[in-house]
């Protein structure tokens, strides 16, 4: 399975964009990045995924480069209530498993 | 919201004794997920189940079963619970392996 390697901590200023990394340069052709979200102790929220195209919907934006080994989560104006631990998951289509790894700690400032 | 709860959402017990946590869903999912999470160590997958009676184990399953006799229910089961399983355990659901998956709001098992 493929793996991916995030920074582990993040800051970012109120009102500005927050661009998180994840590296997947391990990727295979068939395997979707996901990107989820938690919240203190919540539950992890579903944010975005994408397969080699550029997506994005009212949460966010999601950026992979070309060679699709590298992508970007783009949060365009963070907020207070955007702090959370943020996950990138390599996912292979048509497998049963959904496996975590430790993520990036966002703080937003004000 | 998913419908998706878990239950309880807190327990204590003592080492050596059975516990039993809960997942139930409406959304007639077909995959079932149990995680726990311990600090540092994000979610890690115990058990998942890809059907009624379909289950397979995860990353960190020793000293956990799971059961799953109908779509709604996912149960995770401690035959003899340790203090090295004090976490918070959290389930998942997805429709299909290429949809976004929904959690519950967990349970936070000490044990004593």
């Amino acid at each position: 399975d493929a793996k991916t390697t995030q920074p582990p901590s993040m800051d970012c200023a109120e009102g500005r964009a927050a661009n998180l990394p994840c590296n997947h340069s391990t990727i295979s052709g068939n395997e979707y990045v996901y990107w989820y979200r938690q919240i203190h102790s919540q539950g992890p929220q579903y944010i975005i995924h994408g397969l080699k195209n550029n997506e994005t919907n009212e949460m966010a934006s999601l950026i992979i480069t070309e060679d699709r080994k590298s992508s970007t989560l783009i949060l365009p104006h963070a907020t207070l209530r955007d702090t959370a631990v943020y996950y990138c998951i390599v996912r292979p289509r048509n497998t049963d498993k959904l496996i975590f790894g430790t993520g990036t700690r966002l703080q937003v400032f004000p | 919201d998913a419908g998706i709860t878990q239950s309880p959402r807190h327990k204590v017990t003592e080492t050596g004794t059975p516990v039993t946590l809960r997942c139930h869903q409406t959304e007639n999912h077909r995959y079932m997920y149990w995680y726990r999470q311990d600090p540092g160590h994000g979610l890690r997958l115990i058990h998942y189940s890809y059907g009624v009676k379909d289950t397979d184990k995860g990353e960190v399953s020793d000293g956990y079963s799971v059961s799953r006799s109908k779509t709604e229910d996912f149960l995770l089961t401690l035959e003899s619970a340790t203090s090295s399983q004090t976490s918070v355990y959290f389930c998942a659901i997805t429709e299909t392996v290429n949809t976004e998956a929904f959690f519950g709001q967990g349970t936070r098992l000490t044990v004593v």
